[in-house]
């Protein structure tokens, strides 16, 4: 079947722009994650949907990341404001419930801020 | 809080010759253990993972890794790469107990870098 899928797979923003980054997820994988890569690091974790529920988001590095997930399939990572330390590429994943670990990555968007 | 280390970010070798990337985690609580492979401008993808059972596992195209809880590590071998196998190498832990939401929290990456 389909794997994970995210859109745009680039974004330039300059800088105080707003963008939205989509998600779509494996059909009936229920957990979905997001992550930041910034350039030269591995991924960091940024926040967790079980459905439409969003039960942790820790990671978030500011007011100005929101995530949302409405129906408990695709999901949207906002950022206002953007800044040029958003620069990165995020991933997002998505798992079965009992296996939340074994995560399916989409092929992750690359935002530039200008 | 837990923490993965991968001390090489890049390692070179020559086709058919043997490579190990190193991984070592802190944890003061079980995890589970992944190891997972960026080819360029590609996404993530899971090369092989230690849930529990055999400390040694193996991967469809020729790698395996040994978790050892003594060193706290889960190093990453194969015996003869291949050009094929040039992209990153990313070592990841998630906890390991009843109710966990399972994010990853990975190490730098190592680049693999095969030469002919």
């Amino acid at each position: 079947g389909a794997g994970v899928s995210q859109s745009p797979r680039y974004k330039v923003a300059k800088r105080g722009q707003d963008v939205a980054l989509r998600c779509d997820p494996i059909s009936g994988h229920v957990s979905l994650f997001w992550y930041q890569q910034a350039l030269g690091q591995g991924p960091e974790f940024l926040t967790y949907f079980q459905n439409e529920a969003q039960l942790d988001k820790s990671g978030l590095p500011s007011d100005r990341f929101f995530a949302e997930r409405p129906e408990g399939s695709v999901s949207t990572l906002k950022i206002q404001r953007t800044q040029q330390e958003d620069s990165a590429v995020y991933l997002c994943a998505s798992s079965l419930r009992d296996k939340p670990y074994e995560q399916y990555f989409g092929p992750g968007t690359r935002l530039t801020v200008t | 809080a837990q923490s993965v280390t991968q001390l090489d970010s890049q390692v070179p070798v020559f086709e058919e010759a043997p490579v190990e990337l190193r991984c070592n985690y802190s944890s003061s609580v079980s995890v589970y253990l992944f190891w997972y492979v960026q080819y360029p401008n590609q996404g993530l993808q899971l090369l092989l993972k230690y849930l529990s059972g055999s400390t040694l596992v193996e991967s469809i195209n020729g790698f395996e890794a040994e978790f050892n809880k003594s060193q706290t590590s889960f190093h990453l071998r194969k015996p003869s790469v291949h050009i094929s196998d040039t992209a990153e190498y990313f070592c990841a832990v998630s906890l390991n107990y009843g109710g966990s939401q399972g994010n990853l929290i990975f190490g730098k990456g190592t680049k693999l870098s095969v030469k002919p």
